[in-house]
């Protein structure tokens, strides 16, 4: 059974560009899960998408976006990218009760 | 807002130790439990979610204890290998367990010297 896939794994941006990332969950899977992972800040959650509907929220600006297709497969973008959006974005997707992650996609801004 | 916290933040230990560590958190409105291994350049992985005061979960040479009155955990690590050596992370549901939105700690970092 494949696993969470996450693409691109590694990309450079510089500052005010933007970025998009996707994320295909584990086949059968509905709810789809984004975090972001910094050294000083730990895993802080983004957002989630379920039935193509965002269902929870993060404390993340607005330059934080997020969708998700019909197929499940979830994108996320952040738009006029600062120095402090450097970090692993971490997508998961889940059964009730359990989460199952990607690799991540390391993003670096310059 | 929920607060998951661990300690410590860091531990290292020769082959062969057992160590422990902790997760803290609310004990009102409790849920659910995920204890997850992050090795580096992997996924996190997970190991075990309790949901029961008095739960005990065991992974071969990894166990886990829950409290949900005090509001902590342990995990527990016997004989220590170098293949323990990750980032062992805790986390909590923020308001229904049925969904995505997981609270986590800081993560304690485990590194097993041969």
């Amino acid at each position: 059974k494949a696993g969470v896939t996450q693409t691109p794994r590694y990309l450079i941006k510089t500052r005010g560009q933007q970025v998009t990332l996707s994320c295909s969950p584990i086949s059968g899977h509905r709810s789809v899960s984004w975090y972001q992972q910094t050294p000083g800040q730990g895993l802080q959650f983004l957002f989630e998408y379920f039935s193509e509907t965002q269902r929870n929220k993060g404390n993340f600006p607005g330059r934080f976006s997020g969708r998700q297709f019909s197929n499940s497969r979830s994108e996320m973008n952040v738009s006029t990218l600062e120095l402090g959006d450097s970090a692993l974005y971490l997508c998961a997707s889940s059964l009730p009760g359990e989460l199952f992650f990607g690799e991540g996609s390391r993003l670096t801004v310059l | 807002i929920l607060n998951v916290e661990q300690s410590p933040q860091s531990l290292h230990v020769q082959e062969g130790d057992s160590t422990n560590f902790t997760c803290s958190f609310p004990s009102s409105n409790f849920y659910a439990l995920h204890w997850y291994r992050w090795e580096t350049a992997k996924s996190p992985e997970a190991l075990f979610v309790m949901t029961l005061n008095g739960d005990e979960k065991k992974k071969g040479r990894i166990s886990a204890t829950l409290n949900t009155k005090e509001g902590y955990s342990y995990l527990y690590i016997k004989g220590s290998q170098p293949e323990d050596s990750a980032t062992y992370l805790c986390a909590c549901p923020d308001g229904s367990g049925n969904t995505g939105k997981l609270i986590f700690g800081q993560g304690t970092t485990l590194q097993v010297k041969p």
